[in-house]
């Protein structure tokens, strides 16, 4: 079964940065592309980045891009999301997510459905 | 802002069909790609419903359906169950070329 946890989060004051971790389990991590996603409590979902199997291509929604960056060590089964010059509007409940299918194949990986995800970690940004 | 349009809520009761709507709100969605949905429970992270636009996961009920057209897509759930109640949400990519992904703003669906 897979398993994806998040770690990291935390309260972190504003213009600070904070580095969350993915760990994963239950498959062959290195194959597959794998995406993070947050939540504002109460809110909707907000993509933020997908990065390939092999951490090659990395795209970023616009709203965070040149803020936040997405890299993964395929020797740890880990992905993270470095976030910096934190702000209050990023409080929200981080979540990784797998893409389902597109095993070694950076176009169809980045494209596969997102599934499974975590159960997300908490960032707050408040001072 | 979203640029995926969603109703804020819809209800309905058991037994009865319900469709969520998910429209394209931005320009930069030329037509809706690999659409999927996903349902969320409170304090629980989201799970797939609906990808590829219209495939359902193994383990995901028939009773859930899914379509799209030019610039929009919907979530059909029939036979309603007190269980459905749950937030629901569409996702798309933000263009036919790029690997970013955008989410309506969700559906509370709640079960009369």
């Amino acid at each position: 079964q897979v398993y994806l946890v998040e770690s990291g989060g935390g309260v972190v004051q504003p213009g600070m940065s904070l580095g969350l971790s993915c760990e994963a389990s239950g498959f062959t991590f290195k194959n597959y592309a794998l995406h993070w996603v947050r939540q504002i409590p109460g809110k909707g979902l907000d993509w933020l980045a997908v990065i390939s199997y092999d951490g090659t291509f990395k795209y970023y929604a616009r709203s965070i891009k040149g803020r936040f960056a997405i890299s993964r060590d395929n020797s740890k089964n880990m992905v993270y999301l470095h976030m910096n010059s934190l702000r209050p509007e990023d409080t929200a409940i981080y979540y990784c997510a797998k893409s389902a299918s597109g095993a070694g194949n950076a176009v169809a990986g980045m494209r596969s459905r997102l599934d499974p995800w975590g159960q997300g970690t908490l960032v707050t940004v408040s001072s | 802002q979203s640029a995926l349009t969603q109703p804020a809520s819809v209800s309905g009761s058991p037994g009865q069909s319900i469709t969520i709507s998910c429209t394209g709100a931005s320009s930069d969605i030329e037509n809706f790609n690999l659409v999927s949905w996903f349902q969320q429970y409170p304090g629980k992270a989201p799970t797939l419903l609906i990808y590829d636009d219209t495939k359902r996961p193994s383990g995901v009920s028939d009773r859930f359906s899914a379509s799209t057209s030019d610039n929009s897509a919907s979530l059909t759930i029939s036979r309603l169950q007190t269980e459905d109640e749950a937030d629901y949400y569409c996702c798309s990519f933000a263009g036919p070329t790029t690997f970013v992904r955008v989410f309506g703003g969700g559906t509370k669906l709640t079960v009369l």
